[in-house]
């Protein structure tokens, strides 16, 4: 079974364009995170939801929107993507109480034309 | 404020030979320490952690790190390196009291020549 998974795994889109990277974890955790790894492999962390409330939010653009229906779930929307949005784009889950271990999700790479 | 700095982007070494992935945390508070591997279009995988008592730590696949405090720093080795270790491998930091805050650094790309 897998721990945390994401869908797409890539996604090749037009700019302009909107579009949603799904995550869900099975592992019982109560905060999720989104986090983007760009071409020189940097990763920097976007958001993290606890029990549906926001936590982090790291001066990203406000075109990216988290989504949490459920403490499983986390979806990550983009509006009016750039061509600067092209990374890929890495979905965690760890459990508060515990030494912060985030287990990752294998990552959706997003290409913008 | 936590951060981490990773010497040297791209590490090689043959196969049997020692693997030292170098790691220097910056942390105003007691921090905890991790080294996750990210293999070829996958995840990050943890492959150990610190956080209290012994300052060596052991993780998976024959790596260990040590902390050292007053060198602010968290070196990853194996001793004797395989070809399935190739990957990336990035060094994090988070603080004690916040928990969720992982910081990481730029991520060292380990080639194992045969």
């Amino acid at each position: 079974d897998t721990a945390v998974s994401q869908t797409p795994k890539y996604l090749v889109t037009q700019m302009g364009n909107d579009k949603s990277i799904k995550c869900e974890q099975n592992l019982g955790h109560d905060t999720m995170y989104w986090y983007k790894q760009d071409s020189k492999k940097f990763l920097k962390i976007m958001f993290s939801y606890n029990n549906k409330e926001l936590i982090i939010n790291e001066t990203v653009p406000n075109r990216f929107s988290p989504k949490s229906p459920d403490k499983a779930h986390l979806n990550l929307h983009i509006n009016s993507l750039e061509l600067g949005d092209s990374a890929v784009y890495f979905c965690a889950s760890s459990q508060v109480g515990t030494i912060n271990i985030q287990y990752f999700g294998a990552g959706t790479r997003l290409s913008v034309l | 404020a936590q951060s981490v700095t990773q010497l040297g982007s791209h590490v090689s070494v043959s196969e049997g030979a020692l693997v030292l992935l170098r790691c220097n945390y910056s942390s105003s508070v007691p921090p905890y320490l991790f080294w996750y591997v990210q293999y070829p279009n996958q995840g990050l995988q943890l492959l150990l952690k610190y956080t209290t008592g012994a300052t060596l730590v052991k993780g998976i696949n024959g790596f260990e790190a040590e902390f050292k405090k007053s060198e602010t720093s968290f070196h990853l080795t194996k001793p004797s390196a395989h070809m399935s270790d190739a990957a990336e491998y990035f060094c994090a930091v988070s603080d004690q009291a916040g928990a969720n805050n992982l910081f990481f650094g730029t991520g060292t790309r380990l080639t194992v020549i045969p």
